[in-house]
């Protein structure tokens, strides 16, 4: 069975400063998605990026990144130039066909002013 | 990007009675509809899986009587809780996708309280 696991349970990093999240996961298909979500105070979830496990090209979008790399099955989100408004839980997740997304317990991020 | 609307926001209720949560893909049309239960500082719990016209898959432990879900049309999915206790307050949180290997996007979620 699939699994997405998440080894920090909280983070914290200066505001404009560089954070990264880490995500391993399990699995022995080769075709997959994997997501990252946002999940701030409102609880509204917000999907932050996606990364199709067919290209080796990592994400990109404006301050946030991944590190993909599929023989390790880790995937990991950098933050740039983090702000306030980044403060939230972040939920790695897994998709595989047919359809049931896999989270991981989230990692917490703290914003320091 | 897509908007998912769920329905109500909150909801308190009395013990015993049935409380319906609606959630309605607004700009596309959702084959798959998952439903979530989120405790307070944890990750996502998945309850059941609903394609369009078919009966939900619901998850192992997960009591399909008791979280009844419907999937009637492409754009909304319904769970009833019914005869709710105490122990159903939670955070619901659905979310709909186009199938496959896409994304999918999350309602607000609806805030149940069992009184």
């Amino acid at each position: 069975a699939q699994t997405v696991t998440q080894s920090q349970p909280e983070m914290s990093v200066q505001e404009a400063e560089t954070v990264t999240l880490s995500c391993t996961y399990d699995t022995s298909e080769s075709d997959y998605y994997l997501f990252w979500y946002k999940q701030p105070p409102s609880r509204q979830m917000i999907l932050v990026i996606r990364q199709e496990a067919y290209k080796q090209q990592n994400a990109t979008e404006n301050r946030f990144s991944v590190n993909f790399q599929k023989a390790a099955k880790s995937f990991s989100l950098k933050i740039s130039d983090s702000q306030l408004g980044d403060a939230a839980m972040y939920f790695c997740a897994y998709r595989r066909a047919p359809n049931k997304i896999i989270f991981g317990k989230g990692t917490r991020l703290h914003i320091l002013p | 990007g897509a908007v998912v609307s769920q329905h109500p926001s909150w909801v308190i209720c009395k013990s015993g009675t049935s409380v319906k949560i609606e959630c309605r893909s607004l700009d596309f049309q959702a084959t798959t509809m998952f439903w979530y239960r989120q405790f307070p500082k944890q990750s996502l719990m998945l309850m059941a899986t609903s394609n369009e016209g078919s009966k939900a898959t619901y998850e192992q432990g997960v009591e399909k009587d008791k979280f009844l879900i419907n999937h009637a049309s492409l754009t909304l999915s319904t769970l009833t809780v019914t005869s709710a206790h105490p122990e159903d307050s939670s955070f619901y949180i659905c979310s709909a996708s186009t199938g496959g290997n896409t994304e999918a996007f999350f309602g607000q979620g609806t805030r149940l309280t069992v009184v």
